[in-house]
């Protein structure tokens, strides 16, 4: 089994609704991210979680919120999606030494 | 200025040759560096990890690292197909990954 999965794989969503990535990982890493992939930019830091009671705001927050239910899990909201938010997003973990991390299978999310 | 900026590419090469792949970054605070390698529509993996100002070798791979220069590149030896795919460098300063847009590499049989 994967180390670290993300739900859904895909999905498509219109303007307006609010959706819910998941991400779960068995690594046993205190440390959690979530990245957004568009062309041409590479990987772009939403929010971080150093532990359950730790989260940060990465460089592209706006318009994101994250919840860390567990160690294993961090779940990425877009409370209200728009089109420019369509993109490949991407969960991490890291041990707490924090410099490796390992990325989830990606979800590809289009707002119409 | 980007934190992390990689040669646009795209770079094709012939089966057998050496990928040069380079990469500099901005923060002189950034202590580690790593590469990734990223099929088109998959996740980024991990290829190679460097620490230390010089040369680190795993199989064909070979990382070279001046700190001084602030660069970091990446050598593929006797490339395959297989090692067709778009490489990220990333540099690690206090908490986070700061990821260039990465350099797509074509191996032509």
């Amino acid at each position: 089994d994967a180390d670290v999965t993300q739900t859904p794989r895909n999905r498509i969503t219109k303007t307006g609704k609010r959706i819910m990535l998941e991400c779960s990982q068995t690594k046993g890493h205190d440390r959690m991210y979530w990245y957004r992939q568009d062309p041409g930019l590479g990987l772009r830091l939403i929010y971080y979680s150093f532990d359950v009671k730790d989260i940060n705001k990465g460089e592209i927050s706006d318009g994101y919120s994250v919840s860390r239910q567990a160690q294993a899990k961090f779940s990425l909201s877009l409370e209200s999606a728009i089109p420019n938010q369509t993109a490949l997003y991407f969960c991490a973990t890291s041990d707490r030494i924090g410099d490796t991390q390992y990325f989830g299978p990606g979800t590809r999310l289009t707002v119409l | 200025q980007k934190e992390v900026e990689q040669n646009s590419g795209p770079l094709s090469v012939p089966e057998g040759a050496i990928a040069s792949l380079n990469c500099t970054y901005s923060d002189r605070g950034s202590q580690s560096f790593f590469w990734y390698r990223q099929y088109s529509g998959k996740s980024p993996e991990l290829i190679m990890s460097i620490y230390s100002n010089g040369d680190k070798e795993d199989g064909r791979f070979t990382a070279q690292l001046n700190k001084a220069s602030q660069y970091v590149s990446l050598l593929i030896r006797d490339s395959q197909p297989s090692d067709s795919a778009t490489y990220l460098c990333a540099a690690h300063n206090d908490y986070k990954l700061s990821f260039g847009a990465g350099t797509t590499v074509t191996v032509r049989a």
